[in-house]
């Protein structure tokens, strides 16, 4: 079945610093979709990413698929307070339904 | 346009009692999809629902779960029967078509007591 990795699990960082998460299929994707979860909350939609190399910013925000259309990277420059949170990759392999990666939680030190 | 609309938003029960858990999707949206979080886990896919039809059910497990989202009215999720390992968040997506970003709700915690 579809495996689905993020790295890293977890990350803290200081306020103003880049963050990066990674995620990572087994299987070559359609397509590929971002969430973020704030703590206690549900998840938002970010992003969806279709071409391969494609690469998209909202502010602060860039998101990138890759060439092979195996992998995705979300980075955040410059971290805020408001950043906090879990990060989930949600990939489309063709198949019936979206599979969650595992997160990556956020944690922002003031 | 109202967003996704999950209640009850709490529940309790006792083991061995039924848990009904609504969805209603937005507006126009068609899809609904069902996932399970547990604690400082990620979200595990249950099912998936086509108005009238369920499209994917590999994540329910095989007993006590099931699901439905009839021509009229919300989707339901019914536990059967639940177990104190049925305690997690259940969080209810739709989108317009398949593919597209989905719009989560607010969730239903279920704790089983």
């Amino acid at each position: 079945g579809q495996q689905v990795m993020q790295i890293p699990q977890y990350q803290h960082v200081q306020e103003g610093e880049d963050f990066t998460t990674y995620c990572n299929s087994s299987t070559t994707l359609s397509n590929i979709q971002w969430y973020k979860q704030r703590p206690g909350g549900h998840p938002v939609f970010l992003i969806q990413l279709v071409k391969s190399g494609e690469v998209k910013k909202q502010k602060r925000l860039t998101f990138q698929f890759g060439e092979a259309k195996k992998n995705s990277s979300l980075h955040i420059t410059a971290t805020q307070t408001t950043d906090v949170g879990t990060y989930f990759c949600a990939v489309d392999n063709y198949g019936q339904n979206f599979v969650f990666g595992p997160g990556t939680r956020l944690s922002v030190l003031p | 346009n109202a967003g996704v609309m999950q209640n009850p938003r709490h529940l309790v029960r006792r083991r061995g009692q039924e848990a009904r858990l609504r969805c209603s999707p937005m507006k126009g949206h068609s899809h609904v999809y069902w996932y399970r979080q547990l604690p400082e886990e990620g979200l595990k896919f249950m099912v998936y629902l086509q108005k009238e039809n369920i499209i994917d059910e590999s994540g329910m497990p095989k007993e006590r779960f099931s699901a439905e989202f009839p021509k009229e009215g919300p989707s339901i999720l019914r536990i059967q029967q639940v177990v104190r390992g049925d305690s997690a968040a259940y969080f209810c997506a739709s989108s317009p078509t398949r593919s597209t970003e989905a719009f989560f709700g607010q969730g239903t915690r279920l704790t089983v007591v």
